[in-house]
């Protein structure tokens, strides 16, 4: 099985800084990776597909990088509504799904 | 727009049974595969089951095979999740989720399942 590590597991912020989550795949899932974002009580929203492909209405300041094993979420200025939970996913073990540990991004 | 809906979430008691149902709108329903994806209170996200287009591929996760059953109405645009032999390891909301080709991109807003006795 395919086993996502993903880090930090929590952050804090400001408004306008850049935030960087990582991705680490236990093997080699070519570009086959998503990010999501999620709000308390909400269901998850898709950011980023094929590891930086951005999803149709997301802010530019998302953006997703890497292949293989390792895979970078960067958000480039951290808005007043970008604090929520991020996860990443894997779908190279299609159609069994990998969820990455979550990455809370609170408010310092 | 796309909209999934669940429902058929609530309280049941060890060992009991639910259905759950995803009524999905705004897209040609037969066209798309669908997932389960759980979450139990406080955790990350786990995805549980994978149905293709026409009901006949179907996976799920080591930790409810042989206890849930995933199925498609096309007709209906419905998804279910049949669940038996619930624990307490079971409780979470259970979100369904579009395939897209790659990773899922439309959610549904969930519904939450409750094991207690």
């Amino acid at each position: 099985d395919i086993q996502m590590t993903q880090s930090p597991s929590s952050l804090s912020a400001s408004v306008g800084d850049r935030v960087t989550i990582t991705c680490r795949a236990s093997q080699g899932i070519r570009n086959d990776l998503g990010w999501y974002q999620q709000k308390p009580g909400k269901a998850p929203k898709r950011l980023i597909y094929a590891a930086s492909r951005l999803q149709s209405g997301v802010p530019s300041r998302f953006s997703g990088s890497g292949s293989g094993t390792e895979f970078t979420l960067t958000i480039s200025s951290l808005q007043p509504e970008d604090f929520a939970t991020y996860y990443c996913l894997q779908h190279n073990s299609y159609p069994s799904l990998t969820f990455g540990g979550g990455t809370k991004v609170e408010i310092k | 727009e796309v909209q999934l809906l669940e429902s058929g979430g609530g309280l049941v008691q060890p060992g009991g049974s639910l259905r759950l149902s995803c009524a999905a709108s705004g897209f040609t329903f037969s066209s798309h595969e669908m997932n389960w994806v759980r979450q139990a209170p406080g955790k990350g996200l786990e995805w549980v089951s994978y149905i293709n287009t026409n009901g006949k591929s179907i996976y799920y996760a080591d930790s409810v095979k042989g206890r849930f059953t995933v199925s498609r109405d096309n007709g209906k645009n419905s998804l279910y999740l049949q669940m038996n032999s619930l624990t307490v390891e079971d409780t979470a909301v259970y979100y369904c989720a579009r395939d897209s080709g790659w990773c899922p991109d439309f959610w549904g807003q969930g519904t939450l399942v409750t094991v207690s006795s």
